[in-house]
C-alpha cells in the first residue's frame, strides 16, 4: 500500500547550522508533496510544497528538492534558528487525492 | 475567521459513549478530510470527500466509525461504543483539489 518513510525521527542541530529532513514514498503515481511545521498543541501548517515537475523550490531559508526517480524528497532548513524549533512531517498524495504524511521529525535548535 | 473549523476542540467521555465531532471547511474548498493524530505520530488517514461523496475510507477504520457529508459542506465523524484506544486528536482538513491542503484546529478526544 502507500507509504511514506520520514528520517530522522529526531534532529538536533546548533543555532545557524543547516537541518535536512529525508522521505521516500512507495506510490509512483505520488505528484504532490507538502511539507508541515506542528508546534506543540497546534495544528499543522503548511510550510513548502513541491510539485512532481520541478525537482527544486526555494521560499527564502526553505527548500525542498525531489528526486522522482529515486521516489525521494527532502527538506533543507539553512540558518536555523530557535524558532524553527517543531515537528516537521511530509506527505505525498497523488491521482487519489489523499495524502499520506510521514511520521514525523522533532527538529531541536539549540541556542 | 474563514480556515477549518472544528467542533468541540475538547471531548472527554467515557467508555462504551458515542461522540460525534463536526468540521466545517474552507467554503470553496470541494474536498474534505479526516486524519488521526496520536502522540509522537504523523496524521492517520481515515477517509475522505469529495462534496458529499464518501471516496475512500482507511482499512483501518473499524465499523465504530462513521463520517457524512450530507451537502458537500460540513462534515461529521461519529465513533460509537469508544474504546480508550480512540483516544487521539481527530484532524479535519479541507482542499480545493490537487494542492494545499489545510488542516483545522482538530478534536482532542480522551476516553476514560
Amino acid at each position: 500500500g502507500e507509504n511514506v518513510e520520514q528520517h530522522p525521527s529526531t534532529l538536533s542541530v546548533q543555532e545557524g547550522d543547516s537541518a535536512v529532513i529525508k522521505c521516500t514514498y512507495s506510490d509512483s503515481a505520488s505528484n504532490y508533496f507538502p511539507w508541515y511545521k506542528q508546534e506543540l498543541g497546534k495544528r499543522p501548517q503548511l510550510i513548502i510544497d513541491i510539485r512532481s515537475n520541478v525537482g527544486e523550490k526555494k521560499d527564502q531559508r526553505i527548500a525542498v528538492t525531489l528526486n522522482k526517480t529515486a521516489k525521494h524528497f527532502s527538506l533543507h532548513i539553512t540558518e536555523t534558528q530557535p524558532e524553527d524549533s517543531a515537528v516537521y512531517f511530509c506527505a505525498a498524495s497523488g491521482g487519489t487525492y489523499k495524502y499520506i504524511f510521514g511520521t514525523g521529525t522533532r527538529l531541536k535548535v539549540l541556542a | 475567521d474563514t480556515g477549518v473549523s472544528q467542533n468541540p476542540r475538547h471531548k472527554i467521555t467515557k467508555r462504551g459513549q458515542n461522540v460525534t465531532f463536526r468540521c466545517d471547511p474552507i467554503s470553496e474548498h470541494n474536498r474534505l478530510y479526516w486524519y488521526r493524530q496520536t502522540l509522537g505520530q504523523g496524521p492517520e488517514f481515515l477517509t475522505y470527500f469529495q462534496n458529499e461523496a464518501q471516496l475512500e475510507k482507511s482499512r483501518l477504520l473499524s465499523d465504530r466509525f462513521s463520517a457524512e457529508r450530507p451537502k458537500g459542506s460540513f462534515s461529521t465523524l461519529e465513533i460509537q461504543r469508544t474504546e480508550q484506544g480512540d483516544s487521539a486528536m481527530y484532524l479535519c482538513a479541507s482542499s480545493p483539489g490537487q494542492g494545499e491542503f489545510f488542516f483545522g484546529p482538530g478534536t482532542r478526544l480522551t476516553v476514560l
